[in-house]
């Protein structure tokens, strides 16, 4: 059974940092992307990265580029999310998700973690 | 910011079939890029419903079906259930953008 399983979650100040972990387990992790995806409170979802299976490839929307930073570390079975610089427009709730193959189903993000609050407010 | 565009609500009586469609533009479901759609139940993180514009995951009912045409996709749910209420997203990539998008969602209420 695929699980992924976010923390790192939390309050932090307007100009902070904060790293999200997502441990992944059930299936051959570094075979897979791997993505973060955001949700504002009460708002729709937003793409906020995404990392190749040997992570050697990243991309970031653009609301977050040179601000956050994903990695993996395949020996863990974990996918990170360093974000910098935050802002209030940066509270939601972040989602690591399994991107599943081009030619299984056509790179939809397949597997969903439960989730990880993260407020930036003074 | 959602380049994806859904009507925020739709609803049905139980029986009854309802459709969502997801309009884009010439950069991201008119390019040829395959929509996906998720189901988010109220507190609960989304869960992949149709992938590839019309393909289901095993478990999920051939009640949902999903379709493309031109720049806009649909989703449409048949013999509505109270259990289908719930907000529902498209996805695709945007060329343009170099990102994945969203739809703004929709919220299916059963009457």
């Amino acid at each position: 059974e695929v699980q992924l399983l976010e923390s790192g979650g939390g309050l932090v100040q307007p100009g902070g940092s904060l790293r999200l972990s997502c441990a992944a387990s059930g299936f051959t992790f570094d075979n897979y992307a791997m993505t973060w995806v955001r949700q504002t409170p009460g708002k729709g979802l937003e793409w906020v990265s995404v990392i190749s299976g040997s992570g050697k490839s990243t991309d970031y929307a653009n609301s977050v580029k040179d601000r956050f930073s994903i990695s993996r570390d395949n020996s863990k079975n974990t996918v990170y999310l360093q974000m910098n610089s935050l802002r209030a427009d940066d509270t939601a709730v972040y989602y690591c998700a399994k991107r599943c193959s081009s030619s299984t189903c056509y790179k939809a993000f397949d597997y969903w973690g439960q989730g990880a609050l993260v407020t930036v407010s003074s | 910011q959602s380049v994806l565009t859904q009507p925020p609500s739709v609803s049905g009586a139980p029986g009854q079939r309802v459709t969502i469609s997801c309009t884009g533009s010439d950069s991201n479901i008119g390019a040829g890029f395959t929509v996906h759609w998720y189901q988010q139940l109220p507190g609960t993180a989304p869960k992949l419903l149709i992938y590839g514009n019309s393909y289901r995951p095993s478990g999920v009912p051939d009640r949902f079906s999903g379709s493309k045409s031109g720049t806009s996709a649909s989703l449409a749910i048949s013999g509505l259930q109270a259990d289908d209420e719930s907000d529902y997203y498209c996805q695709s990539y945007d060329r343009s953008l170099s990102a994945y998008v969203f739809g703004t969602g929709t919220k299916v209420t059963v009457l």
